[in-house]
């Protein structure tokens, strides 16, 4: 079974950068995609982007502007870079595998929560 | 705002049967597959149905999943304590070209 666990800042200032990294244990990042999903507190998923361990990518058309996700498969890491963050940004970041036959996904890192604020 | 639309709160007694719906369009959920995930509190959601209805291996048969039209449901049998969580609805949309999830709904086994 694969595993995924989160990691990055846990607090970053409006208007700068927020970087996460994925790292996924017991398989490889070859050959699947690989997502990123964000929960603001009390609120519902929302869906951020996602990648295939080619490199090519498919964002939501709301973030895309800012949002930039690359893989590394030497090191079986996937990132996040979320540009110009302000609160409404705040939320718990998941990543988690994504499974295209279906549209879903089927393992997810536990989340890290990123707060927005100076 | 979600895409999907799932009442807030549903609840029930133990060893009952629940169910939970999920509405949507044709652009998700008329035209493409239905997943279900389970969040219990703190953790992360964990898939619980793919493909309108398919249990994924672990996952316990009380738990099933149905599909008509624009509309999906999620059903949960024997109910037990530890089902108390939030249930989230998910679906491909094909305006977004992305997945879209439902605001969830928080079962409470009374």
């Amino acid at each position: 079974q694969v595993q995924l666990q989160e990691s990055g800042p846990g607090l970053v200032k409006p208007s700068e950068t927020l970087s996460l990294t994925c790292t996924v244990s017991g398989g490889s990042v070859s050959g699947d995609y690989w997502s990123w999903v964000r929960q603001p507190p009390g609120k519902g998923l929302e869906w951020i982007g996602y990648i295939y361990y080619s490199g090519s990518t498919n964002y939501n058309p709301s973030l895309k502007s800012r949002v930039t996700i690359s893989v590394d498969t030497s090191k079986n890491q996937f990132s996040l870079k979320l540009s110009s963050v302000t609160a409404a940004d705040t939320a718990v970041y998941y990543c988690a595998r994504f499974i295209t036959s279906a549209y879903y996904f089927d393992s997810w890192g536990r989340g890290t929560l990123v707060t927005v604020s100076s | 705002q979600s895409v999907l639309t799932q009442p807030p709160s549903v609840s029930e007694a133990p060893r009952q049967r629940v169910t939970i719906s999920c509405s949507g369009s044709s652009s998700n959920i008329g035209n493409n597959a239905v997943n279900w995930y389970q969040q219990l509190p703190g953790e992360a959601p964990k898939l619980l149905i793919y493909f309108d209805d398919q249990l994924p291996s672990g996952v316990s048969d009380r738990f099933s999943g149905s599909k008509s039209g624009t509309s999906a449901s999620l059903a949960i049998s024997g109910l037990q304590s530890e089902d108390e969580a939030d249930y989230l609805c998910a679906a491909w949309d094909d305006s977004l070209n992305g997945p879209v999830f439902g605001g969830g709904t928080k079962l409470t086994v009374l």
